[in-house]
């Protein structure tokens, strides 16, 4: 079975400042995707960048990318130029290629200061 | 992008009263949506696989007769707490998936159900 750990509850950053959260994940397959998901105050899921992993090229999304290291199962997240909107939770998703199997990572609470 | 709603938004009602939560794709068809639980400050647990036409499927520790999940059309999944007691307060969201080019699971606002 696909595991999704996240090895930071919580995190703080300046605002203006560049953060990185850490993910590692487990599976035995070769064609999946990652995500990240934020999850501000008011609950809602939003998607903020997606990864394939037969892709070797980071995903980057504005001031969101990502290190994607697919031999060390490594998916970490890297906020640049950290705004007070991006205060929210922070999951780490798996998805197996066929759609199912829709895993995520306990979260990271992430709060920028002003 | 896609479109996901989910009503309502909240609700408040009392214990033994049984509520319907509805999944709405708008903007692409869905023949499977997931229903999901999620605790204070805890990540997303999976409840059910939603399956257009089918019955669901349910995660171990789900009770079905409990959580009765009806995904009638493409576009339309209902998950019902019945007999709800202060136990199932709780905030549940769905989500559908896109496949393609923009591969993702796309998710509701959340329901917050709260039983006196």
């Amino acid at each position: 079975a696909q595991t999704v750990t996240q090895s930071q509850p919580e995190m703080s950053v300046q605002e203006a400042e560049t953060v990185t959260l850490s993910c590692t994940y487990d599976t035995s397959e070769n064609n999946y995707y990652l995500f990240w998901y934020k999850q501000p105050p008011s609950r809602q899921m939003i998607l903020v960048i997606r990864q394939e992993a037969y892709k070797q090229q980071n995903a980057t999304e504005n001031r969101f990318s990502v290190n994607f290291q697919k031999a060390a199962k490594s998916f970490s997240l890297k906020i640049s130029d950290s705004q007070l909107g991006d205060t929210a939770m922070y999951f780490c998703a798996f998805m197996g290629h066929g759609g199912q199997n829709f895993v995520f990572g306990p979260g990271t609470r992430l709060s920028v200061l002003p | 992008g896609a479109v996901v709603s989910q009503h309502p938004s909240r609700v408040i009602c009392k214990s033994g009263t049984s509520v319907k939560i509805e999944c709405r794709s708008l903007d692409f068809q869905a023949t499977t949506m997931f229903w999901y639980r999620q605790f204070p400050k805890k990540s997303l647990m999976l409840m059910a696989t939603s399956n257009e036409g089918s019955k669901a499927t349910y995660e171990q520790g789900v009770e079905k007769d409990k959580f009765l999940i009806n995904h009638a059309s493409l576009t339309l999944s209902t998950l019902t707490v019945t007999s709800a007691h202060p136990e199932d307060s709780s905030f549940y969201i769905c989500s559908a998936g896109v496949q393609g080019a923009h591969v993702a699971q796309h998710f509701g606002d959340g329901t917050r159900l709260s039983i006196l």
